[in-house]
């Protein structure tokens, strides 16, 4: 299947710091790209989807401000936690799909683990 | 959205046959049943996916009721790097094919 890579694998920043995640799309062009955020023993989260060269659609209960999603190209998606928090430690996932047709899957990269300390 | 019931665990014995249910009684007729697996600290990994129709593939098996309330992935010869969370989801319509993630079933294949 395809690849979708996130860079880094894991980050360890201290309190009140910016933290940028990339998600890169390595052998396809993802018209979109989805934001997922995971706490231990739990489900996955949608956090956000966004469009290449259109601005974010966030879920609802998620801050805009504070996870700065950007969607310049058809292979690169970048999440900024801004001001970052402990309770922002968690593990983000993105993952990427090459058109919007319903008989496509999603490709998923592997994490990163954020730990905000 | 469409939401999807699984079991929370399973077991199943090496080399058997793992047959996971999921139940989603209000999907509509142009939405697909994805499926997908994570182990541990990694990314979901595609499994496969359908309408309606029975699917196969290298890694398992898709087999969807005629009326689509329900379907039940097969893994038909489970290893012990079978041991993952599986999660049945299906396919947000019209919002750009988002997948919204249930609990999954913690399947845990033993020797």
């Amino acid at each position: 299947g395809a690849v979708v890579s996130q860079h880094p694998s894991w980050v360890i920043c201290k309190s009140g710091t910016s933290v940028k995640i990339e998600c890169r799309s390595l052998d396809f062009q993802a018209t979109t790209m989805f934001w997922y955020r995971q706490f231990p023993k739990q489900s996955l989260m949608l956090m956000a989807t966004s469009n290449e060269g259109s601005k974010a659609t966030y879920e609802q209960g998620v801050e805009k401000d504070k996870f700065l999603i950007n969607h310049a190209s058809l292979t690169l998606s970048t999440l900024t936690v801004t001001s970052a928090h402990p309770e922002d430690s968690s593990f983000y996932i993105c993952s990427a799909r090459t058109a919007e047709t319903m008989n496509t899957e999603a490709f998923f990269g592997q994490g990163t683990r954020l730990t905000v300390v | 959205d469409a939401k999807t019931t699984q079991p929370p665990s399973m077991d199943c014995a090496e080399g058997r046959a793992a047959n996971l249910p999921c139940n989603h009684s209000t999907i509509s007729g142009n939405e697909y049943v994805y499926w997908y697996r994570q182990i541990h600290s990694q990314g979901p990994q595609y499994i496969i996916h359908g309408l309606k129709n029975n699917e196969t593939n290298e890694m398992a098996s898709l087999i969807i009721t005629e009326d689509r309330k329900s379907s039940t992935l097969i893994l038909p010869h489970a290893t012990l790097r079978d041991t993952a969370v599986y999660y049945c989801i299906v396919l947000v319509y019209n919002q750009g094919g988002k997948l919204i993630f249930g609990q999954g079933t913690e399947l845990s294949v033993k020797p």
